[in-house]
């Protein structure tokens, strides 16, 4: 069974401009996340989507955004761009809402982000 | 205070010997708790569930403390491929589904 995919595996911007970055989660998981992990810090967790709508956020600014597309699939977008955003981009899903609180969530290699 | 706090390490262990580690949280209604392992520029994976009572899976032992609101794991006789950063990371709600991860320990396993 194929794990979660991310794309494209490596991502180099320029301040001032917009990232997309895609995720494919595990066949059968409705819930999808998102996290961003900056050189020298823990994970941070961004955005989950789950049956397609957005269902929490943490606390980045309103140029993260994303959505989820009713196969689940997701993208991230990053608008205008900052240096700090250069950081590795984990998206993770789980089975969903279906589930307790003890969904576990299985992450995706991840999208390094450079901006320059 | 941080939401989940970890030993950042390094543990040096020796190849065949026991380490264990904390992590400490500090939402006293937090749901679920897991340890994921990461290795280097890779992305974490899940290594167990921690649960009430306390789980073993072969060489790995986790421990949950609700009153002191800390968990613990446990690996014993350790290899090599032990080496690895060990992320604490608690779900501190219950339906959100938002896992908070600790900064991380470092263990590497020496011959």
């Amino acid at each position: 069974e194929a794990g979660v995919t991310q794309s494209p595996t490596h991502l180099i911007k320029t301040r001032g401009q917009q990232a997309t970055l895609r995720c494919s989660p595990i066949s059968g998981h409705t819930s999808v996340y998102w996290y961003q992990q900056a050189l020298g810090l823990g994970l941070q967790f961004l955005l989950w989507y789950d049956e397609g709508e957005e269902r929490n956020r943490g606390n980045f600014p309103p140029r993260f955004s994303g959505r989820q597309f009713p196969n689940y699939s997701s993208e991230l977008n990053v608008n205008a761009l900052e240096l700090e955003d250069s950081a590795l981009y984990l998206c993770a899903s789980s089975q969903g809402l279906a589930r307790t609180f003890t969904d576990t969530q299985y992450f995706g290699p991840g999208t390094r982000l450079t901006v320059l | 205070r941080k939401e989940v706090e970890q030993d950042p390490g390094p543990f040096n262990v020796p190849e065949g010997a026991t380490v264990a580690f904390n992590c400490t949280y500090s939402n006293s209604a937090s749901q679920s708790f897991f340890w994921y392992r990461q290795d280097c520029r890779k992305e974490p994976k899940l290594l167990m569930s921690v649960y009430s009572s306390g789980n073993e899976d072969g060489r790995f032992t986790a421990q949950l403390n609700r009153a002191s609101q800390y968990i613990s794991l446990l690996i014993r006789d350790s290899k090599l491929s032990d080496s690895a950063t060990y992320l604490c990371v608690v779900n501190p709600e219950a339906a959100g589904n938002k896992l908070t991860f600790g900064g991380g320990t470092r263990v590497l396993v020496k011959p």
